[in-house]
């Protein structure tokens, strides 16, 4: 079975941490994403990455960046948390125009 | 650039009825496939249908099926026999075929009552 499996359900953190969201695949896909979902604006594209060290911004990418050191594993950061990045965030992978997503990870910066 | 419109913030719907979400877009590609997805309280994303803009034939999945229509740049998601799992938000989104990068309309609350 297909899995997408993000490191934390819900997560508090304090404004100017560091924060590290991570997410694993299992399916060997290339493409892997990070959305970010808040209420009247659907899910917005922070960044992908198409391989192994590669990686794209999206349409938000500000007050984040990304790494992807293995296939399976696409870690979003916050550099500095801010109030405004309390958000849900998604991950999710891809293949030949099928998505498989993460159960979301809500984080709340304080 | 590619959006997605999903001008129904909330729906409700009793329990055995038929219910339509609305879904518009647009986008200058040729090549494009199209969503519904559905977002339970467990906030599981789940894939519902999906259309390949080059099929004239409307996706169907069990209750589910899809109003594909591309001149228009419409793609409205009917549920028949509506059950009280179905409640959830349903997001409509694009796809280009050479990105995988998919673009989500704001979504519809669905609310079934019994």
């Amino acid at each position: 079975d297909v899995k997408v499996t993000q490191s934390s359900r819900y997560l508090v953190k304090r404004t100017g941490e560091k924060v590290f969201l991570e997410c694993v695949q299992d399916m060997d896909h290339e493409n892997m994403f990070w959305y970010r979902q808040d209420p009247g604006l659907g899910l917005r594209l922070i960044y992908f990455s198409y391989d192994v060290k590669m990686k794209e911004k999206g349409d938000i990418p500000e007050g984040y960046s990304v790494s992807r050191e293995k296939k399976e594993r696409f870690s979003l950061i916050l550099e500095s948390a801010s109030t405004n990045q309390t958000s849900m965030y998604l991950c999710a992978s891809s293949l030949s125009g099928l998505a498989f997503f993460g159960q979301g990870t809500r984080l709340t910066v304080v | 650039a590619q959006t997605v419109t999903q001008s129904q913030p909330e729906m409700s719907v009793q329990e055995a009825e038929t219910v339509t979400l609305s879904c518009t877009y647009d986008t200058s590609e040729n090549n494009y496939y199209l969503f519904w997805y559905k977002q339970p309280p467990s906030r599981q994303m789940i894939l519902v249908i999906r259309q390949e803009a080059y099929k004239q034939q409307n996706a169907t999945e069990n209750r589910f099926s899809v109003n594909f229509q591309k001149a228009a740049k419409s793609f409205s998601l009917k549920i028949s026999d509506s059950q009280l799992g179905d409640t959830a938000m349903y997001f409509c989104a694009f796809m280009n075929y050479n990105t995988d990068k998919l673009i989500f309309g704001t979504g519809t609350r669905l609310q079934v009552f019994p």
